[in-house]
């Protein structure tokens, strides 16, 4: 079945840029979702479809998908983007189509 | 506002079945994919099963044995069934709301969960 690969954990000062990848087979040309799970609380969407995101996600919180890994970036960091992040793709020729990645702990130093 | 809400016993046997419930609000059961996933503690996310309530569903193949969804509509209620529990069934589920993304200039299309529940904690002990 499809993998996908994320760094462990990423640490990052407040007012700096942190950015997370996301690695899988020909990654570049399937849809790449993140969501954002602060603890003890439930993942929440925030990019969709590579780039796009919920309304009411800010524009701090950004993704792209040019080929080889798809990345998160949140610029200008702040204490409450500590949270851990998962990206997920749909395999829809598999029949486990929802793929999750191994997750980023982001800490904020 | 869309809101999911999980419910079921918090203890299960091992080799009983666990039950749980989904309570959809503000929106219809019937006008989406419904998905469970869980997460045992410290540990990732794994994918159960989606639904929809045209009775299609599909499972994760390591799970398929012992899963069962269902919906019911007059309750505006999503269901899971896993028999014969086991220590490694221990995490947190939740359920989420599917969306459906289309790329209308290629045709390719996949799904998100946009909306998820808070979540219900299951522990397998006897």
């Amino acid at each position: 079945s499809y993998v996908l690969t994320q760094p462990p954990s990423v640490s990052v000062a407040p007012g700096q840029t942190a950015t997370i990848t996301c690695g899988g087979d020909y990654i570049g040309y399937k849809s790449v979702h993140w969501y954002q799970q602060r603890p003890g609380q439930a993942p929440v969407l925030v990019v969709y479809d590579d780039s796009d995101r919920p309304s009411g996600v800010p524009e701090r919180i950004s993704g792209s998908n040019p080929g080889t890994t798809a990345t998160l970036t949140i610029s200008r960091v702040e204490v409450g983007d500590e949270a851990d992040y998962f990206c997920q793709v749909w395999d829809a020729s598999s029949d486990h189509p929802y793929v999750f990645g191994t997750g980023t702990k982001v800490t904020v130093l | 506002q869309v809101q999911l809400q999980e419910s079921g016993p918090g203890l299960v046997k091992p080799s009983e079945t666990l039950s749980l419930t989904c309570t959809v609000s503000g929106d219809s059961v019937t006008t989406h994919y419904w998905s469970w996933i869980r997460q045992p503690a410290g540990k990732g996310l794994e994918w159960i099963g989606r639904i929809h309530n045209s009775g299609t569903t599909k499972y994760n193949s390591s799970l398929k044995s012992r899963v069962a969804l269902s919906v019911d509509m007059s309750k505006n209620q999503l269901s899971l069934k896993m028999t014969s529990v086991t220590a490694a069934d221990t995490a947190i589920y939740f359920c989420a709301r599917e969306s459906y993304n289309e790329d209308t200039l290629t045709g390719y299309y996949s799904y998100s969960m946009d909306v998820w529940g808070q979540g219900t904690t299951v522990t397998v002990s006897s």
